[in-house]
């Protein structure tokens, strides 16, 4: 069965850093593209961004809001990935769910999802 | 930036068939992603690369994309359907969500 567990979130000052790691099981992570998505509290799913596999290079994407701020990187002798997020906004408030993508490179989809955590920006 | 356009509800009787659609420029030459999402709970694929269902998701979800339009449809709607639905394509490497769409089932 495959597991994605989401942890790290909390309060944090604007201005401020955190970092969220999501464990995964249940599947060949050093194979897996993986992405983070974030919800923000009443809103839509907004994409943060991805790491692919070292094997199709190890590079990342990020979204327009969060690039320069957020980084995204993975271990995969601990099945973990994590996303580095600095200089908080408070427009980053959010549920952030660890998503493990599948389909063609071109255009995967999110297949399995964590349960996410909650980050909240406030001073 | 791309941008992906959902109607923000849709109702629909039970039984019926229900259809939410997602505009994008030249969205037909993207594929198109569909997920729903019930209160409280994370979301879950129903449709990938346009029309494709993952195992597990009922025959009654459908998908299509032509021109610059997607649509989900669910036949034979049940109260289970209550969701939110969101489509998704990529655009350069950038994952574009749409704004979601509130599907009521009364």
């Amino acid at each position: 069965e495959v597991q994605l567990v989401e942890s790290g979130g909390g309060l944090v000052k604007p201005g401020g850093s955190l970092r969220l790691s999501c464990a995964a099981s249940g599947f060949t992570f050093s194979n897996a593209w993986m992405s983070w998505v974030r919800q923000a509290p009443g809103r839509g799913l907004e994409w943060v961004g991805r790491i692919k596999s070292k094997p199709d290079g190890g590079t990342t994407d990020s979204a327009a809001p969060v690039k320069g701020r957020f980084t995204i990187s993975r271990d995969d002798s601990k099945n973990t990935v994590y996303l580095q997020m600095n200089s908080l906004k408070a427009e980053d408030t959010a549920v952030y769910f660890c998503t493990s993508d599948q389909g063609i490179p071109a255009a995967p989809y999110f297949h399995h999802w964590g349960r996410g955590t909650l980050v909240t920006v406030s001073s | 930036s791309y941008e992906l356009t959902q109607p923000p509800s849709v109702s629909v009787s039970p039984g019926q068939t229900a259809s939410i659609t997602c505009s994008g420029d030249k969205l037909g030459d993207k594929y198109a992603s569909w997920y729903q999402q019930k209160p409280g709970q994370s979301p879950v694929v129903v449709i990938y690369q346009d029309t494709k269902r993952p195992s597990g998701i009922p025959e009654r979800f459908s998908g299509s994309n032509s021109g610059n339009t997607a649509t989900l449809t669910i036949s034979g709607t049940q109260a289970m359907d209550e969701a939110a639905y969101y489509c998704q394509a990529w655009d350069s490497s950038t994952a574009v969500f749409g704004g979601g769409t509130k599907l009521t089932v009364l």
